[in-house]
């Protein structure tokens, strides 16, 4: 059973520039989460896909977009780098909205640097 | 927004000792999680506890939701040196909702 996977491990872009970094979330989960943890720092929440609609939104700016596909796989995409999107990049899959089903589990990361 | 007191930021400890650690909130939170985190990587599901007041236990991990709904407990017995990482306590306010993260609790464990 395949947990939570991310691509790329790693990425180096320049500052302006776009990045799309991508989340399969586990088998049987339909939920999909996007979080940002800078160094250092805890988590903060960017958003949250369900039935390829986004259905919560943290507190960042339009230049972080998503898309969820109808296998439930997504997208993160960023636009105009600033060098403060450096962080790790984290998704995390849920299979419900029910207390106990809504328990989410973490991708490996996608570590963005931007320069 | 909503927040999470996590303490002690840091602890250094003898290889056999006990842990404790916890985290507090302002606002309610209907389910607790706590996760590893190791450097690098992402975070790994410890333990999840749902009803307030609930105490479940994973290995020699123990975790408390508490009565009041705003702070939650992780206790390490016997720490070994694969315990060392960072802890992170998460509260889920609505049921399908965002987590809220701690700030972390690093822990090192002297062999």
């Amino acid at each position: 059973d395949a947990g939570v996977t991310q691509s790329p491990t790693h990425l180096i872009k320049t500052r302006g520039q776009q990045v799309t970094l991508r989340c399969s979330p586990k088998s049987g989960h339909d939920t999909v989460s996007w979080y940002q943890q800078a160094l250092g720092q805890g988590p903060q929440f960017i958003f949250q896909y369900y039935e390829e609609e986004e259905r919560q939104r943290g507190n960042f700016p339009d230049r972080f977009s998503g898309h969820q596909f109808p296998n439930y796989s997504s997208e993160l995409n960023v636009n105009a780098l600033l060098l403060g999107d450096s962080a790790l990049y984290l998704c995390a899959s849920s299979w419900g909205a029910g207390v106990g089903t809504d328990t989410q589990y973490f991708g490996p990361g996608t570590r963005l640097t931007v320069l | 927004g909503q927040q999470l007191n996590q303490s002690p930021q840091s602890m250094f400890i003898q290889e056999g000792e006990d842990v404790s650690m916890n985290c507090t909130s302002s606002s309610i939170f209907n389910t607790w999680l706590w996760y590893k985190q190791d450097p690098g990587e992402g975070p790994v599901l410890l333990i999840a506890l749902y009803k307030a007041g609930e105490l479940t236990s994973n290995g020699r991990l123990t975790a408390q939701f508490g009565i009041t709904r705003k702070d939650s407990f992780l206790n390490i017995s016997a720490s070994i040196p694969s315990d060392v990482g960072i802890y992170f306590c998460a509260g889920i306010a609505v049921a399908g909702n965002m987590l809220t993260f701690g700030g972390g609790t690093r822990l090192m464990v002297k062999p």
